[in-house]
């Protein structure tokens, strides 16, 4: 079946510019995760969405970061006013409820903030 | 946040089996051990995890010292396709939701 799919796959932004980052995750999976990966690092937990209620977002950097999962499915990652130090691969990951210890993870949207 | 320490790097050969190591001496009772990895290019996929007995799957086996301060991947005839970077993660059981990648072992696999 459809993996988790992420789009775009590579965007590059101004600094000051906003953008969002979009996640499809797989049908049925109640819990979503975003995660930042700088260059050569492993990925840092940002937020986690059960259905469609954030449940923790102690990890988003600062307040300029939002994410939303609205119906419960597609889940933005919405950076406002980017900066240089925001550019990173960004993970998106699901899971079912029961099985939270095996995410799957779409391939990420490398963000370069110039 | 939990913490392991695994080597940045390792070298196998192809059909020759892997142990990769992971220390967590600060590990609690209740934390999950998991391991992930990361193909080039790629978001990183569940490989294994285990509480306190030696796990087996169809990818690796997962063995767990006494103490629990320390874990070992073994994956048991390596391949071209198993060159990546794998994360050792601790998880807390009543944090259940986050994941502490940290660096990770880059595995390189020679032909």
């Amino acid at each position: 079946g459809a993996g988790v799919s992420q789009s775009p796959r590579y965007k590059v932004a101004k600094r000051g510019q906003d953008v969002a980052l979009r996640c499809d995750p797989i049908s049925g999976h109640v819990s979503l995760f975003w995660y930042q990966q700088a260059l050569g690092q492993g990925p840092e937990f940002l937020t986690y969405f059960q259905n469609e209620a954030q449940l923790d977002k102690s990890g988003l950097p600062s307040d300029r970061f939002f994410a939303e999962r609205p119906e419960g499915s597609v889940s933005t990652l919405k950076i406002q006013r980017t900066q240089q130090e925001d550019s990173a691969v960004y993970l998106c990951a699901s899971s079912t409820r029961a099985r939270t210890y095996e995410q799957y993870f779409g391939p990420g949207t490398r963000l370069t903030v110039t | 946040d939990a913490k392991t320490t695994q080597p940045n790097s390792m070298e196998s050969n192809e059909e020759e089996p892997v142990h990769l190591p992971c220390n967590h001496s600060t590990i609690s009772g209740t934390d999950y051990i998991h391991w992930y990895r990361q193909l080039p290019s790629q978001g990183p996929e569940y490989v294994i995890h285990g509480l306190t007995s030696n796990v087996n799957n169809r990818m690796a086996s997962l063995a767990i010292a006494e103490d629990r301060k320390s874990s070992t991947l073994i994956l048991h005839r390596a391949t071209l396709r198993d060159a990546a970077v794998y994360y050792c993660i601790l998880r807390e059981l009543y944090n259940f939701n986050k994941f502490y990648f940290g660096s990770g072992t880059k595995l390189n696999v020679k032909p």
